[in-house]
């Protein structure tokens, strides 16, 4: 099983809401990571977790938080965002010996208004 | 700096014409090179993982290689459901866990 879980698939918020972003894996992957994309271009790294450790941080604004609650869990908490930060959001994960392929999710469409 | 190119950008293809995309990079001492498949508003599919120059992996009608500087994805003759856009990825030896994609080649196999 090569799932990746991302939840909400879609989401709409105001430049002044606070909201989540969630992934969940159980292939038992220690590195999981969260990527941006825009239309037409590639994923964009923003962080990576290597055992539930911040271990890149592509810098990212801080109205981006990401948070690691445990090794199958992976939240992007998201805060005073700018319409510009409209893109999908993907979710991805990886054995965590840094050598390996990445899973991803089928990533959350966020619109910011 | 490190640089991934995708060629062609886009790809149109008759159902059952093959054809190749290729993935060209300049990242020494490669640690990993990688096919993904994306089909729109979904995330990528993982494909292939290639570590070596002369490595090759077949799946269906995809087959991927890998030479020094540049990789192949061979897709023989395809089939409407192949169309997607292909996206290859390379890991550079101080770059654990980070993923530089190429912007891309957009397939489109028509019946």
């Amino acid at each position: 099983d090569t799932e990746v879980t991302q939840t909400p698939k879609h989401l709409v918020m105001g430049m002044t809401n606070k909201k989540s972003l969630k992934c969940e894996q159980h292939m038992g992957h220690r590195a999981m990571y969260w990527y941006k994309q825009k239309a037409k271009k590639p994923p964009e790294l923003m962080f990576v977790y290597s055992y539930e450790k911040l271990s890149i941080n592509e810098s990212v604004p801080s109205r981006f938080s990401p948070e690691c609650p445990n090794s199958s869990l992976l939240n992007l908490h998201l805060h005073a965002l700018q319409p510009e930060d409209s893109a999908l959001y993907l979710c991805a994960s990886s054995h965590g010996t840094g050598r390996e392929e990445a899973f991803f999710g089928q990533g959350t469409r966020l619109t910011v208004v | 700096e490190d640089q991934v190119t995708q060629s062609p950008e886009a790809l149109r293809l008759q159902e059952g014409e093959s054809s190749s995309l290729n993935c060209s990079y300049t990242v020494s001492g490669l640690r990993g090179l990688f096919w993904y498949r994306q089909d729109p508003g979904k995330g990528p599919e993982f494909l292939f993982t290639l570590y070596s120059a002369g490595e090759e992996k077949e799946k269906e009608r995809l087959k991927a290689t890998l030479t020094k500087k540049e990789s192949f994805l061979h897709i023989t003759a395809p089939k409407p459901e192949d169309s997607a856009t292909y996206l290859c990825a390379v890991q550079a030896p101080d770059s654990w866990g980070k993923l530089q994609f190429g912007a891309g080649t957009q397939v489109v196999v028509t019946p």
